[in-house]
């Protein structure tokens, strides 16, 4: 099973800078990768597929890089509604797995 | 728009089993591999296994291997899950989410989520 780890656990930000996501696959993973956003008390968002594409209506400030085993994603410039928890996940492997996550929240 | 509804709260008795529904709509129901992810409160994301709506076929995570079982209905485009000899632990929010394997392995999108309590 691939393991993978994300850091830091929590990133507090001010509104309008930078946040800077990492992502590590316990081995190579290609650019099988998605980024996934959870509010609470909702369901999680697909923000990044095939570690840099956005999805659909994801917004220009979400990029994604990176690819094997270590991968980033950046919000160049937080707005309020950025602050929510972000997975990052593999589809390379069986079984698929998870980041534990990394919560953004207000600095 | 591609949509999943999911069926509503449940809460169990520890032993009993539990299952969830996932209904399609906004796109050919047999096309999309339907996946089923849990989440406990204030955990993580953990995969539990996948079903492809047109065969049947299933694949799950070895930690549910015989407690979980994923079926479906074409004719009502719904995917189920049901899980078995529920313990404490299964206490979760339950999501379905559709994916392609070959060309879209990402997942989306999601249902809404089903809580599932398991309490004596």
């Amino acid at each position: 099973e691939i393991v993978m780890t994300q850091s830091p656990a929590t990133l507090s930000v001010s509104p309008g800078e930078r946040a800077t996501l990492s992502c590590r696959a316990s081995q190579s993973v290609s650019s099988n990768l998605a980024w996934y956003q959870q509010k609470p008390g909702q369901a999680p968002r697909l923000l990044i597929y095939g570690a840099s594409t956005r999805a659909t209506g994801i917004p220009a400030r979400f990029s994604g890089s990176g690819s094997g085993t270590e991968f980033t994603l950046t919000i160049s410039s937080l707005q309020s509604e950025d602050f929510a928890v972000y997975y990052c996940q593999q589809y390379n492997n069986w079984p698929r797995t998870f980041g534990p996550g990394t919560k953004v929240d207000i600095k | 728009q591609v949509q999943l509804v999911q069926s509503g709260a449940e809460v169990k008795k520890p032993g009993a089993s539990v299952k969830v529904s996932c209904k399609a709509s906004g796109y050919t129901f047999t096309s999309y591999d339907i996946n089923w992810v849990r989440q406990a409160t204030g955990q993580g994301l953990e995969w539990m296994g996948w079903m492809n709506p047109n065969s049947g076929n299933t694949g799950y995570a070895q930690k549910f291997q015989g407690r979980v079982t994923m079926t479906r209905n074409t004719s009502i485009s719904t995917a189920y899950m049901e899980l078995s000899s529920l313990r404490s632990e299964d206490t979760a929010v339950y999501y379905c989410a559709s994916s392609s394997y070959y060309d879209r392995p990402w997942f989306d999108p999601w249902g809404q989520g089903t809580l599932v309590t398991v309490s004596s």
